[in-house]
C-alpha cells in the first residue's frame, strides 16, 4: 500500500510568516500525481494545488508546491488568519488508486 | 461551476447497508469525469472509497471493495455509494467530489453517517 507521511503534525506560527509543510511517499510518485488539500473545521477538503505545482482555480498565489520523487512541499508565503487549518497531501496511482496524508495542522501560534 | 450534495440516512445499524447518493447539478455526470466517494472518521483524516464514470465502470479501494457498491443514474445526474455490512468503524463524514486531474476539484459539502443500534 503506497503510504503519505506528512511533517510536522501540528506547525505554530503567527500571520505573516511563511509555513513550509512536508509530505514524503513510501515510493516515488509522479510528479503529476501529487496534490494538496485545505480543510477547516467542519467543512469539506478544497483542492490547492494539482501535478505538484499547478494552483487550483481560485487560490491566490501565495500558495506554492514543489518536489519530486518522494518528496514534495506545500509552501504557503505570508500567513493570513484564513490559512489556519489541516492539510492534507494526496497521491494518485497506488493502491489503492487514491491515498491521503494523515494532515498537517497548522495553527496560530 | 459544479454543485455536488450528498444525501442519505444519518443513522444506520450495525450489519445494515449504508446508501447514500450524490446529486450533481451545473454539470453533467455523462462529461467523462470520474466521480468519489471519500469518508472521514470523526477526528481522523480522509479515506478514499472508490470512484465511477458515466459508462459505470468502477474501482474501489481494496480495503472496503468486498463491501462497496457504486451505482450511476444518468438520468437524474446523480450516483450512489452503497456500504454493506456497516460496524461502528464505518460512523464518518461522507464525501462525494469529482475527480479532475489526478486530484479531487469538487467537494460535495459531506453527511455524517453515524453506526449505531
Amino acid at each position: 500500500e503506497a503510504v503519505l507521511t506528512q511533517s510536522p503534525g501540528t506547525l505554530s506560527l503567527s500571520p505573516g510568516e511563511r509555513a513550509t509543510l512536508s509530505c514524503r511517499a513510501s515510493q516515488s510518485v509522479s510528479t503529476n500525481y501529487l496534490a494538496w488539500y485545505q480543510q477547516k473545521a467542519g467543512q469539506a477538503p478544497r483542492l490547492l494545488i494539482y501535478a505538484t505545482s499547478s494552483r487550483a482555480t481560485g487560490i491566490p498565489d501565495r500558495f506554492s508546491g514543489s518536489g519530486s520523487g518522494t518528496d514534495f512541499t506545500l509552501t504557503i508565503t505570508r500567513l493570513e488568519p484564513e490559512d489556519f487549518a489541516v492539510y492534507y497531501c494526496q497521491q494518485y496511482g497506488g493502491s489503492p488508486l487514491y491515498t491521503f496524508g494523515q494532515g498537517t495542522k497548522l495553527e496560530i501560534k | 461551476q459544479v454543485q455536488l450534495q450528498e444525501s442519505g440516512p444519518g443513522l444506520v445499524k450495525p450489519s445494515e447497508t449504508l446508501s447514500l447518493t450524490c446529486a450533481v447539478s451545473s454539470g453533467s455526470i455523462s462529461s467523462g469525469h470520474w466521480w468519489s466517494w471519500v469518508r472521514q472518521p470523526p477526528g481522523t483524516g480522509l479515506e478514499w472509497i472508490g470512484e465511477i464514470v458515466h459508462s459505470g465502470s468502477t474501482t474501489y479501494n481494496p480495503s472496503l471493495k468486498s463491501r462497496v457498491t457504486m451505482s450511476i443514474d444518468k438520468s437524474k445526474n446523480q450516483f450512489s455509494l452503497n456500504l454493506a455490512s456497516v460496524t461502528a468503524a464505518d460512523t464518518a463524514v461522507y464525501y462525494c467530489a469529482r475527480n479532475g486531474y489526478f486530484s479531487a476539484d469538487y467537494w460535495g459539502q459531506g453527511t455524517l453517517v453515524t453506526v449505531s443500534s
